[in-house]
């Protein structure tokens, strides 16, 4: 399986302040996902981001609140805009192929005052 | 709608005591169940992948099954060092199918 790293681990921010994630993998795939997992909660998907096109925004997910890069086959970044106490979870990064098993980045632990 | 309930929410176990984690499932067409374990402040790990009813896997004290509604997570002879969230996950078929829905989680502590 890949190896998937994410900065930050982990951060504090500000409310109204926005926080760029990046998520690195050690070998080329085809579709990195962006999950989030709020206190306590399990995960939900927010996106899925194929490199060379724009970025597919689950229910309850927007682009101006979450916009995602996938400039090549090993990177990826989301970005939390606007942040408010709300937006303070754990965002994971994943890889897989179509229809293919999915592993797990480190996550990165968000808390927004 | 894909779904996923999993049972129970939180489980105490002694070192020893063998028991089930249990996942309930509604897909459309189901393309594979996975299991992950997931450890405080850590991405989920993957376990498991399960792809038709009656499939069996294994791996150390750990066995996952399926049936057409439901999967089980065995644990056999526990140890303190499987205490953890373990998630289950559904794929389904088709263009949609790199959606994985999870389930809540089950807290698993195995005490010494």
């Amino acid at each position: 399986s890949a190896v998937i790293s994410q900065k930050p681990s982990r951060d504090i921010c500000q409310r109204g302040t926005s926080l760029t994630i990046q998520c690195q993998v050690d070998s080329q795939v085809t579709m990195m996902f962006w999950y989030r997992q709020q206190p306590g909660q399990s995960l939900t998907l927010i996106a899925t981001a194929n490199q060379g096109s724009e970025a597919t925004y689950e229910s309850g997910f927007v682009i101006d609140k979450f916009p995602i890069s996938r400039p090549n086959l090993t990177f990826s970044t989301l970005t939390v805009s606007n942040m408010s106490p709300e937006d303070s979870s754990i965002y994971l990064c994943s890889v897989g192929g179509f229809q293919e098993t999915q592993y797990f980045g480190p996550g990165t632990r968000l808390l927004v005052l | 709608e894909d779904q996923v309930t999993q049972s129970p929410e939180a489980l105490r176990l002694q070192e020893g005591e063998s028991s089930s984690l249990n996942c309930s499932y509604t897909v459309s067409g189901l393309r594979g169940l996975f299991w992950y374990r997931q450890d405080p402040g850590k991405g989920p790990e993957f376990l498991f992948t399960l792809y038709s009813a009656g499939e069996e896997k294994e791996k150390e004290r750990l066995k996952a099954t399926l049936t057409k509604k439901e999967s089980f997570l065995h644990i056999t002879a526990p140890k303190p060092e499987d205490s953890a969230t373990y998630l289950c996950a559904v794929q389904a078929i088709g263009n949609a199918g790199n959606m994985l829905t999870f389930g809540g989680g089950t807290r698993l502590m195995v005490k010494p």
